[in-house]
């Protein structure tokens, strides 16, 4: 198929880590991307992997790539309850970019 | 930060009406882009546009939508005769070399 797919709900104690998965279609995607979208707002991104690299690191985020399999996660570590968005898997196809269906993180007290 | 910034935030317009969304992009940036999300759905592509002229379209931009780059700074999207279901979010993103950054949106509403 052609979807970039992932769940599309997640909840989450605060203080724990929330990790969101994607699995996505293009073998020749040369970015995956993860981009935040809170309530009425537009889309923010997060991180981007490049598609030669495993995982990259940045603060609270990990995101780690299993080419083979083509599944994308994105770990958030100590999730606050500023972490509660949507989050949007997506990867360049070409020269645009195609996104998941996003998975909301709603997080616990 | 440079950012990509959109103009109006909510457009309320009757079917039938033109509306044009406005899109100022980073300023060194040469790609251009639309895509649009409707309530409750995944962001969409709609068009790529390049040099002045448009490099890649989806099916959803038919000939009722149309852009321009009217000047320097300006990126515009034109839906001729809006129709119910083009209520969505319409996104403008700009690039450099590799990665696309994305505006606030604009909410467009037809009634």
């Amino acid at each position: 198929g052609e979807d970039v797919e992932q769940s599309l709900f997640l909840s989450v104690r605060e203080g724990d880590s929330s990790v969101i998965n994607c699995t996505y279609t293009d073998s020749s995607s040369t970015y995956l991307y993860w981009y935040k979208q809170e309530p009425g707002a537009g889309l923010q991104l997060l991180t981007y992997i490049f598609s030669n690299m495993d995982m990259k690191q940045d603060q609270r985020l990990t995101v780690l790539l299993n080419k083979k399999d083509k599944h994308l996660s994105l770990r958030i570590a100590d999730t606050q309850t500023g972490d509660s968005a949507i989050y949007f898997c997506a990867e360049s196809r070409d020269d645009k970019i195609i996104f998941g269906k996003g998975t909301r993180l709603h997080i616990l007290p | 930060e440079p950012e990509v910034t959109q103009t109006p935030s909510h457009q309320v317009t009757q079917m039938g009406q033109e509306v044009i969304l406005r899109c100022v992009p980073i300023s060194n940036h040469l790609y251009f882009y639309w895509y649009r999300q409707i309530l409750g759905q995944k962001v969409e592509f709609l068009v790529s546009f390049y040099n002045n002229e448009i490099s890649e379209k989806s099916e959803i931009f038919d000939d009722q939508f149309s852009v321009e780059r009217p000047d320097g700074s300006n990126f515009t999207l034109k839906i001729r005769s809006t129709k119910l279901e083009d209520s969505a979010m319409y996104f403008c993103a700009s690039r450099d070399t590799d990665t696309q950054y994305f505006g606030p949106g604009t909410r467009l509403t037809v009634l």
